[in-house]
């Protein structure tokens, strides 16, 4: 596609349970990256994908999340049993790999956990 | 722990004017250089990027790159109200795998 494509765009989920994000990154980009950022703050790096290795997980805040990418194309990021400090917006970035190519971000998802 | 700092702001400028913003980093390693700007509400949208000592100019964006004092400055002339967002600097670290570690970045206010 044209863009990275995140869906859904807003989720409101009770305290407890599991949600589902996905990305679709740019055709041809071969590193896809998750972030988040909580209200007010700066970027959390999450994980790293080059291709459907995940070679970098050390931003994953706990074995309640978890991430794939199939394809070597969509990914999707799975929080368990969500808490409320799990409330923020999810950002899914793709690029060519390498130094010198910046990230492009998608429109990403705005968790809220209840 | 490898940081890029940046100044939070609020930076106000009045319409017309160049605006100045300016981020540090401590891991020499570090090989590449990006600013982002960021509207509130939305996802960052790279604007520059620079690798190499010097200026780097495209359009009213100016991006400057000090290796030596490790300090990577954005400047913005002909400030617009249109620019007033949230600015991120990045840095891409030899054997970070290409990840971008961000700024907490500068939030800057053009005034009409």
């Amino acid at each position: 596609g044209a863009g990275v494509s995140q869906s859904p765009s807003n989720k409101v989920t009770e305290k407890g349970k599991d949600v589902e994000l996905r990305c679709d990154p740019i055709s041809g980009h071969t590193a896809l990256y998750w972030y988040r950022q909580s209200l007010g703050q700066g970027l959390e790096f999450l994980i790293y994908f080059q291709g459907n290795s995940a070679p970098d997980k050390s931003g994953l805040p706990s074995d309640r999340f978890s991430a794939e990418r199939t394809g070597g194309s969509v990914s999707t990021l799975t929080i368990q049993r969500t808490q409320q400090e799990d409330s923020a917006v999810y950002l899914c970035a793709s690029s060519f790999p390498g130094a010198n190519y910046g990230y492009t971000f998608g429109s990403g998802t705005r968790l809220t956990v209840v | 722990q490898k940081e890029v700092e940046q100044n939070s702001g609020p930076l106000s400028v009045p319409e017309g004017a160049i605006a100045s913003l300016n981020c540090t980093y401590s891991d020499r390693g570090s090989q590449s250089f990006f600013w982002y700007r960021q509207y509130s509400g939305k996802s960052p949208e790279l604007i520059m990027f620079i690798y190499s000592n010097g200026d780097k100019e495209d359009g009213r964006f100016t991006a400057q790159l000090n290796k030596a004092s490790q300090y990577v400055s954005l400047l913005i002339r002909d400030s617009q109200p249109s620019d007033s967002a949230t600015y991120l600097c990045a840095v891409k670290t030899t054997g970070s795998n290409y990840k971008l570690t961000f700024g907490k970045g500068t939030l800057l206010t053009v005034n009409p």
